[in-house]
């Protein structure tokens, strides 16, 4: 059973565009939802994380959105760059994340120039 | 401050044979993560160790993987014999504590012929 179910598996945006990223889970005791980042050949990188108390939470050119009624959360890269162009895998976990991350089976993201 | 430590980077072997893995985690970090990554996946927990006590192997295939934290820091994974659907990444990651955010290494390849 996939805990939390992520898409689109890949997306392709222009320069300077919005991209988004979709995760849904199952297990309403999730209380910790982190994005993390990762480059090939090395290991995921953590983007930013938010806990459901609050619906939004911006970092920089990132916003993570949280529906809790709908057991939804998304990630928004603003002025999407070049740079951006990596696998972004969303992951939940209960207890602060004290227990084991779940993870999404990622989105392989490509920026164009 | 330097990052989690794995190696070796790259490891090809022939199944059935054994091989082990080793991390150094962020100094000061006392909760310690391994995780496989398949291709195209998000990482999956292995078993995770508070200090030098495993407190989270139920995803630990033990009849022939095992795993060891000596002291409380570094890490040592072991896999005997290998068989060919282990081959994939195999990733360490440390945090200060379970409940704060982990810190991912570049991992070990591993590839079994």
């Amino acid at each position: 059973q996939q805990q939390v179910k992520q898409s689109p598996q890949s997306l392709i945006v222009q320069k300077g565009g919005i991209s988004i990223i979709n995760c849904a889970y199952e297990n309403t005791a999730f209380d910790y939802f982190p994005w993390y980042q990762q480059f090939p050949g090395k290991g995921p990188a953590l983007l930013i994380a938010i806990r459901p108390d609050v619906s939004e939470k911006k970092e920089g050119r990132f916003t993570i959105s949280f529906n809790k009624s709908a057991k939804q959360f998304s990630l928004h890269i603003m002025d999407s760059q070049p740079g951006d162009s990596a696998t972004y895998f969303c992951a939940a976990s209960n207890r602060g994340g004290s227990e084991k991350l779940v993870f999404g089976k990622g989105t392989k993201l490509t920026v164009n120039p | 401050e330097a990052g989690v430590v794995q190696s070796p980077r790259y490891k090809i072997i022939e199944k059935k044979q054994p091989v082990a893995f080793w991390c150094n985690p962020i100094s000061g970090h006392n909760t310690l993560y391994w995780y496989l990554q398949n291709l195209g996946q998000g990482p999956e927990l292995l078993i995770r160790y508070e200090n030098e006590e495993a407190v989270d192997d139920s995803q630990l295939p033990k009849d022939r993987f095992s795993a060891e934290r000596l002291k409380g820091v570094d890490s040592t994974l072991k896999i005997q014999p290998a068989e060919l659907g282990d081959s994939a990444v195999y990733l360490c990651a440390s945090s200060l504590e379970s409940t704060e955010p982990q810190y991912f290494g570049p991992g070990t390849r591993l590839l079994v012929l």
